[in-house]
């Protein structure tokens, strides 16, 4: 158990929806990492926050947005949802998202896009 | 973007063998790092490696950060069935220190 947690595991929904995945970092960690995971693109950077600032961005798309809450707890959110967005999305949390500081990962959400 | 190519992209072993995989990439990186993933779990750390050269062991498992920093290898010695499993090696740069994952290795060890 690494610590962190997301909610839900499953999701199904049918295209065109929206679906909202939540993550609970480790205690004490300031950062966290979305990760998308489907078999064309294998395991990619979507977007960092620190202490609820975004920090970095990578391959997201403009129809995924994500928030750090001042709990900490963050939310990657997916709208107009298509066919291709179907994958594991994972959080990961780290103590200050600097430096060699290892990151841990939950034990994703499991998208379905019917 | 940064791209690193993980090979092989499957294994099938024997218990008890040697294991070795692999990561090459076309850019120079400081920080190399070997995860595993079970099935229906997230990756886990296994391996860091901060330094060119740097040869680190955690248990059965081993892993090198090559010399021209561009490349790094995985072994795991005398494999057993909790092994099974898929093998990423990912590199840590940005300003986020953002991960960038190989393409894994898929391994399958028969009894």
């Amino acid at each position: 158990d690494s610590g962190v947690t997301q909610t839900p595991k499953h999701l199904i929904t049918a295209t065109g929806q929206r679906v909202t995945l939540r993550c609970s970092p480790r205690s004490g960690d300031l950062s966290v990492y979305w990760y998308q995971q489907s078999l064309d693109q294998g395991l990619q950077f979507l977007i960092q926050y620190y202490n609820g600032e975004e920090r970095a961005k990578g391959n997201i798309l403009e129809r995924f947005s994500a928030q750090q809450f001042p709990d900490l707890h963050s939310e990657l959110n997916l709208s107009s949802l298509e066919l291709g967005d179907s994958a594991l999305y994972f959080c990961a949390s780290s103590v200050l998202g600097l430096g060699p500081d290892t990151q841990y990962f939950g034990p994703g959400t499991r998208l379905t896009v019917l | 973007g940064q791209q690193l190519n993980q090979s092989p992209q499957s294994m099938f072993i024997q218990e008890g063998e040697d294991v070795s995989m692999n990561c090459t990439s076309s850019s120079i990186f400081n920080t190399w790092l070997w995860y595993k993933q079970d099935p229906g779990e997230g990756p886990v750390l296994l391996i860091a490696l901060y330094k060119a050269g740097e040869l680190t062991s955690n248990g059965r498992l081993t892993a090198q950060f090559g010399i021209t920093r561009k490349d790094s290898f995985l072994n795991i010695s005398a494999s057993i069935p909790s092994d099974v499993g898929i093998y990423f090696c990912a590199i840590s740069s940005g300003s986020a220190r953002q991960l960038t994952f190989g393409s894994g290795t898929q391994l399958t060890v028969l009894p």
